[in-house]
């Protein structure tokens, strides 16, 4: 079935790298994609990678896919309190866009 | 700022009654989407038109229905409301038919 699993939560440490992870279900996904939802904000596009790429690199941001075990991540360096927020992955079956539950990332002093 | 207004930005009402969602897309984009975000559900895709037309369709009850103007914007009508129909809908535009999204800042509707 359609399933985007995501851990709802994760705490880190500021300074650190945030490691958020993502199982979908589509191998034919085009695109897969990070938001990044802040509190009383609508979803905000961080990042998005093909389906033919194995790893992005954008600023802080590094998105990893694993089309094999159909595994996407997302790493974020230098984790920092603006960081804090909630973080979707989705993917895109045929004209759909299916989103995880999200992942809650607390910064921790 | 996204570029995708959504109105109202809150919206309180009684269950039986009828709301209507209003959205205007990013400059140039063809394409607008539905969402729904409750605590139990998450964020629930609920429909997609491109260009005036419905492309897909996702969870959408029958109670609720969409359209899509010749000049793009779109309006999402609920209607025989439903307490458990509260929660915040979200429009979001693209460019093209499927691609990346922009997120308007939602309308958080509350069923009393």
């Amino acid at each position: 079935g359609e399933d985007v699993e995501q851990s709802l939560f994760l705490s880190v440490r500021e300074g650190d790298s945030s490691v958020i992870n993502c199982t979908y279900t589509d191998s034919s996904s085009t695109y897969l994609y990070w938001y990044k939802q802040e509190p009383g904000a609508g979803l905000q596009l961080l990042t998005y990678i093909f389906s033919n790429m194995d790893m992005k690199q954008d600023q802080r941001l590094t998105v990893l896919l694993n089309k094999k075990d159909k595994h996407l991540s997302l790493r974020i360096a230098d984790t920092q309190t603006g960081d804090s927020a909630i973080y979707f992955c989705a993917e895109t079956p045929d004209d759909k866009i299916i989103f995880g539950k999200g992942t809650r990332l607390h910064i921790l002093p | 700022d996204s570029g995708v207004t959504q109105t109202p930005k809150h919206l309180i009402t009684a269950t039986g009654q009828r709301v209507t969602l209003r959205c205007s897309p990013r400059s140039g984009d063809l394409s607008v989407y539905w969402y729904q975000q409750s605590l139990d559900q998450g964020l629930q895709f609920l429909i997609h038109y491109y260009n005036g037309e419905e492309r897909a369709k996702g969870n959408i009850l029958e109670r609720f229905s969409a359209q899509q103007f010749p000049d793009l914007h779109s309006e999402l009508n609920l209607s025989s409301l439903e307490l458990g129909d509260s929660a915040l809908y979200f429009c979001a535009s693209s460019a093209g038919d499927l691609g990346a999204q922009y997120f308007g800042p939602g309308t958080r509707l509350l069923v009393l």
